[in-house]
C-alpha cells in the first residue's frame, strides 16, 4: 500500500532553516507529483507548493517564494522541503501529499503523517 | 487569488444529515475535493471531483457543486464523523491548489 513517511519533529531558532523529508513507498515514485501543505496550530490547511517528481519542475505559493525549496531524490524515493529564514509564524505541522489528477483538477490522495516544526528563540 | 469560504462550524444530531457549504466565485466551473481531518491526524480525502468517493469511504458521504456553492453532505451522521472538513480546488489560472477555510462538524 502507498505510504509517505516523514522525518521527525524539529525545533529551530528564528532565522534558521529546516529540511523535512518524505519517503514514499508502495508505488513508482516518479509517476505522481508531491505537494507540501502546512497547518499552523489551530488553523486551516495551507498549500505551500508542488514538485513534479519526474522532471523536478516546481511551483511555489507566492507568499513563500524565495524562502522555500522542494527537491527529490529519485534513487531513495524521497521528497524534501526546505524552508529558510524561519519566523515564529512558520510554526506548524508540515505534510507531504501525493497528488492524483482528474480530467480537470488535482487533489491529494495520500498524506504523510506530518512533521511538527517549532520556531522559537 | 481564488478564495473558498466555509462556515466555521456545523452541529448535527446523530442519525441526521450534515451539509457543509464551500463558496467560491463560479465554483461550479471547477472540480471540488473534500477532506476530513480528525484531531491530531492527517487529512483524508472523502470526496473528489465534486461527487466521487475513494474506495473505503462510506456512501453516507456525497458531494455536489453548482453555481457559486459546493456542498458536502454527510447522511446518517455518526459520532465518528466529528472532525474538521476542508474543500479544495485547483485554480487553473494561477496553477495553485486552494483550500477552504474549514468547517468543524460537531455531533451533538
Amino acid at each position: 500500500q502507498v505510504q509517505l513517511v516523514q522525518s521527525g519533529a524539529e525545533v529551530k531558532k528564528p532565522g534558521a532553516s529546516v529540511k523535512v523529508s518524505c519517503k514514499a513507498s508502495g508505488y513508482t515514485f516518479s509517476t505522481y507529483d508531491i505537494s507540501w501543505v502546512r497547518q499552523a496550530p489551530g488553523q486551516g490547511l495551507e498549500w505551500m507548493g508542488w514538485i513534479n517528481t519526474f522532471n523536478d519542475n516546481t511551483h511555489y505559493a507566492q507568499k513563500l517564494q524565495g524562502r522555500v525549496t522542494m527537491t527529490t531524490d529519485t534513487f531513495t524515493s524521497t521528497a524534501y522541503m526546505e524552508l529558510r529564514s524561519l519566523r515564529s509564524d512558520d510554526t506548524a505541522v508540515y505534510y507531504c501529499a501525493r497528488e492524483s489528477s482528474t480530467s480537470s483538477s488535482y487533489y491529494f490522495h495520500d498524506w504523510g503523517q506530518g512533521t511538527l516544526v517549532t520556531v522559537s528563540s | 487569488s481564488y478564495v473558498l469560504t466555509q462556515p466555521p462550524s456545523v452541529s448535527v444530531a446523530p442519525g441526521q444529515t450534515a451539509r457543509i457549504s464551500c463558496g467560491g466565485n463560479n465554483i461550479g466551473g471547477k472540480s471540488v475535493h473534500w477532506y476530513q481531518q480528525r484531531p491530531g491526524q492527517a487529512p483524508v480525502v472523502v470526496v473528489y471531483e465534486n461527487s466521487d468517493r475513494p474506495s473505503g469511504i462510506p456512501e453516507r458521504f456525497s458531494g455536489s457543486n453548482s453555481g457559486n456553492t459546493a456542498t458536502l453532505t454527510i447522511s446518517r451522521v455518526e459520532a465518528g464523523d466529528e472532525a474538521d472538513y476542508y474543500c479544495q480546488v485547483w485554480d487553473s489560472i494561477t496553477e495553485v491548489k486552494v483550500f477552504g477555510t474549514g468547517t468543524k462538524v460537531t455531533v451533538l
